[in-house]
């Protein structure tokens, strides 16, 4: 079975930073694209970044280039989004996700649970 | 970017209505739709990929279809548990962008 789980969320202050990790199981990691899609409570999905199989290809939102950086261990099966100069509009939950193949971009499926971020004063 | 746009933001039905979701691409976007199913408290679950292509285990109730800029999402006898809120999704092309979503209630 396909396991997302993903850590490392919490309450940050404007300007701080955070880690997030997602630990991959149940499917071979290094043959798959990933991503990080957030979703600010009670509202939609926004996608934030995506990175390729083998990391050659990686591609941020609009909203978070500059500050949010994506990458992915294969040998360890985790994805990892570095959070830097965070925004209160970064409040969200943010989940890993799966995508069909190995290059850019397909659909996403599944979807980890979710590590919620709170920025605030 | 090319934008999204689901209509309408919400909807209310009875069980064994008809209901049509409508998702609307700024740019062609071929049949590179997918639609997400998110209930209360739980995460998206893919339902439909290639704009027509029901996942395995979803109900036949289901169906996509499309091309180009407009899509549809049908469910064609509502049922309880499909009280959702439902997301289409461009891909293959960044952003992969999603729709503003669709809440569904009976």
């Amino acid at each position: 079975e396909v396991q997302l789980v993903e850590s490392g969320g919490g309450f940050v202050q404007p300007g701080r930073s955070l880690r997030l990790s997602c630990a991959a199981s149940g499917f071979t990691f290094d043959n798959y694209a990933m991503h990080w899609v957030r979703q600010p409570p009670g509202k939609g999905l926004e996608w934030v970044s995506g990175i390729t199989w083998n990391s050659a290809t990686i591609a941020y939102a609009d909203s978070v280039k500059g500050r949010f950086t994506i990458s992915r261990d294969n040998a360890k099966n985790s994805l990892y989004l570095e959070m830097n100069t965070l925004r209160p509009e970064d409040t969200a939950f943010y989940h890993c996700t799966k995508d069909v193949g190995p290059g850019s971009w397909g659909w996403f499926d599944p979807w980890g649970q979710g590590t919620l971020v709170i920025v605030s004063s | 970017d090319i934008q999204m746009t689901q209509s309408p933001s919400s909807l209310s039905a009875s069980v064994g209505d008809r209901v049509t979701i409508t998702c609307r691409a700024s740019q062609d976007i071929n049949n590179y739709l997918a639609w997400y199913q998110q209930k209360p408290g739980k995460v998206p679950k893919l339902l439909i990929s290639a704009a027509s292509t029901l996942q395995s285990g979803v109900p036949s109730r289901f169906s996509g279809s499309g091309s180009g800029t407009d899509f549809t999402l049908t469910i064609s006898s509502l049922q309880p548990e499909d009280v959702a809120t439902y997301y289409c999704q461009k891909y293959i092309t960044t952003p992969p962008t999603f729709g503003g979503g669709t809440k569904v209630e009976l």
